[in-house]
């Protein structure tokens, strides 16, 4: 599975869009892009995946770039509640092993 | 559905004292996995497992041990309880088919002395 690099931290506004960027430049063509996030001292929670295309539903969205060499998640309007540490990784459909690989993440501080 | 269940949530063990912690899903998911997460890093994966009677090491496997009996639990044991693995462990399922999420407990915090 590729190798992803995120930015350490970054600071949002409240009600403003937060949007988290991610290189992953070694990606191959049949992995998938998946963003988690997790909220102080609680198990990760899933936010949204996408391979080409890019993907919204009613937490974010994801924005691909051509090349698929890098992304980035957009919360449209970022609330206290989004402050948390979001992952991206990026694995294969076909890596159907069950098997995440954490980075460090990159830490979201929504100011009031 | 309850998700993923993991018990206990806190546990306080001496140093070579065993113990075992549970995960359980009922969603029917053929995998499973078991994270560690120590203070202020991310989560490294212990081990994992794709379905009953399967079990695979992760990142970090030394001192634990795993099986998989049943579709639903998948229990991770400390044979002899080291500080080192003072942490909070995350058990994690998914389904097989195609580009799916994987939901996670709410972890146990464990401390050895």
């Amino acid at each position: 599975d590729a190798k992803t690099t995120q930015p350490p931290s970054m600071d949002c506004a409240e009600g403003r869009a937060a949007n988290l960027p991610c290189n992953h430049s070694t990606i191959s063509g049949n992995e998938y892009v998946y963003w988690y996030r997790q909220i102080h001292s609680q198990g990760p929670q899933y936010i949204i995946h996408g391979l080409k295309n890019n993907e919204t539903n009613e937490m974010a969205s994801l924005i691909i770039t051509e090349d698929r060499k890098s992304s980035t998640l957009i919360l449209p309007h970022a609330t206290l509640r989004d402050t948390a540490v979001y992952y991206c990784i990026v694995r294969a459909l076909s890596s159907n092993t069950g098997k995440l690989i954490f980075g460090q993440g990159t830490t979201l501080q929504v100011k009031p | 559905n309850a998700g993923v269940t993991q018990t206990p949530k806190f546990q306080v063990l001496k140093t070579g004292q065993s113990m075992t912690l549970q995960c359980a899903q009922d969603m029917n998911h053929e995998y499973m996995s078991w994270y560690r997460q120590d203070p202020g890093m991310g989560l490294r994966l212990i081990h994992y497992s794709v379905g009953a009677g399967i079990t695979d090491q992760g990142e970090v496997p030394n001192g634990y041990n795993v099986s998989r009996s049943t579709t639903e639990d998948f229990p991770l044991r400390l044979l002899s309880a080291a500080p080192s693995q003072t942490s909070v462990y995350f058990c994690a399922s998914s389904r097989r088919d195609g580009p799916y999420e994987q939901y996670f407990g709410p972890g146990t915090r464990l401390t050895v002395t």
